[in-house]
């Protein structure tokens, strides 16, 4: 069951904030953010895991509330280079581990102006 | 380091036809996963391959296959072609033994499949 990512658009003018929220129904291992440029391979932002634990790069800011099974990115100040599509991927919390089956939502779409 | 590779980039092919696609993960990562990606249904997981092993599946018919080889290099076949599954098909590669679920997936460029 694919997590659902909202908004589904979003336009900002150069130096303004976003957030993109990212939810599932099932109980989650780890949350994954990707940045999809257009004709590009997606490129990889942050990863939160359960626990608290969060890996990814320091210009990116990202919650996850475990016990809502919700995610945020926080895009701040943003800039011309920030547009593109941002997908969160899920891993579901299935026994003991769950190894490498990401989920993706349907993305949000994310244009910078000057 | 090289980043991944996959080829062919480009492959048109005719309904009922079989493809293969090829992707050269990062030196040193174990872990490759396999991506559909439609403007549709957006980014879809295949499975993915750890030492050789399919270690995970998504919801595609059994005409999607796949196998990775001793040096991690993966293949995905599929067989009797439809027109649904024109799309770009995209390889990842993690390091580390949990792969994707734990670690940063570096993406290929993809495979860009069109069935007539």
């Amino acid at each position: 069951q694919q997590p659902v990512q909202s908004p589904q658009a979003v336009i900002l003018r150069e130096g303004e904030d976003a957030v993109i929220n990212c939810s599932s129904s099932k109980a989650l291992y780890s949350v994954h953010w990707y940045r999809q440029k257009h004709g590009e391979a997606p490129v990889f932002l942050m990863i939160l895991l359960k626990g608290g634990e969060q890996k990814g790069h320091e210009k990116i800011s990202a919650s996850f509330n475990e016990k809502k099974q919700q995610s945020s990115l926080y895009l701040t100040a943003s800039q011309l280079s920030y547009s593109g599509t941002y997908f969160c991927g899920t891993v579901y919390q299935a026994g003991g581990t769950s190894y490498g089956k990401l989920t993706f939502g349907q993305g949000t779409i994310l244009t910078v102006h000057p | 380091k090289a980043g991944v590779t996959q080829t062919p980039r480009y492959l048109i092919k005719t309904r009922g036809q079989q493809v293969t696609l090829s992707c050269s993960p990062i030196s040193g990562h174990r872990s490759v996963s396999w991506y559909q990606q439609t403007p549709g249904q957006g980014l879809q997981f295949l499975f993915e391959y750890f030492s050789e092993t399919q270690r995970n599946k998504g919801n595609f018919p059994g005409r999607f296959s796949g196998r990775q080889f001793s040096n991690s290099r993966s293949e995905m076949n599929v067989s009797t072609l439809e027109l649904g599954d024109s799309a770009l098909y995209l390889c990842a590669s993690s390091p580390g033994l949990a792969g994707g679920a734990y670690n940063e997936q570096f993406f290929g460029p993809g495979t860009r499949l069109t069935v007539l």
